[in-house]
């Protein structure tokens, strides 16, 4: 069962502009939220994380949001840079992480 | 610090043979879990090891086992091996028992393996 949807398989933005990726969940046991970011031949790596008690973090260009009551995730990206082209996925953590299918990002410069 | 290393990067078996695969952690880290790529199904959970035990398991089937060693390294055997195993194996290490806050998984660039 799929407890954490990606449901676009894509996304494509000019660079500079905002990204918005976005991710729910139907576990409400999870208790943290993380993003990990992909490039092609290589493991996912850690993007950024936010515990259920918070609903908003901030890492430099990156901030993730959480909306626990419509159990939503969104990871936004301000600016947009091509070096930011890569496959995006949410994962959340209860015993174990599950993560969603990804998302491809493209910015194009 | 090195980080997690896989091998073998690539692996091509034929139908109904048996795999391992192997997983050493960042130094440091005792807890390994392993994932199954695949296009469209993103990250799948397959189990997790901490100080040898295995603590989680996904949903497949026990022709998917594993186990780790005292030194953390871990391995992870498919046997009767099926097409549809065709996949990367990703494998990722953590410091603490499961994946919390301050402990995220740190993954290794995987085992490409493709059955035919």
């Amino acid at each position: 069962d799929q407890q954490v949807k990606q449901n676009s398989p894509s996304l494509s933005v000019q660079e500079g502009r905002i990204s918005i990726l976005n991710c729910d969940y139907t576990n409400s046991m999870f208790d943290y939220f993380l993003w990990y970011k992909k490039y092609p031949a290589e493991g996912p790596t850690f993007l950024i994380s936010i515990s259920s008690i918070k609903d908003k973090n901030e890492d430099g260009r990156f901030t993730v949001f959480l909306n626990k009551s419509a159990k939503h995730l969104s990871l936004h990206i301000v600016p947009s840079q091509p070096g930011d082209s890569a496959v995006y996925f949410c994962a959340a953590s209860e015993a174990d992480m599950r993560f969603g299918a990804g998302t491809r990002l493209t910015v194009k410069p | 610090k090195a980080g997690v290393t896989q091998t073998p990067r690539y692996l091509i078996k034929t139908r109904g043979q048996q795999v391992t695969l192997s997983c050493s952690p960042i130094s440091g880290h005792r807890s390994v879990s392993w994932y199954q790529q695949t296009p469209g199904q993103g990250l799948q959970f397959l189990f997790e090891y901490f100080s040898e035990t295995q603590r989680n398991k996904g949903n497949f089937p026990g022709r998917f086992s594993g186990r780790q060693f005292s030194n953390s390294r871990s391995e992870m055997n498919v046997s009767t091996l099926e097409l549809g195993d065709s996949a990367l194996y990703l494998c990722a290490s953590s410091l603490g028992p499961a994946p919390g806050y301050n402990s995220p998984l740190h993954f290794g660039n995987g085992t490409r393996l493709t059955v035919t």
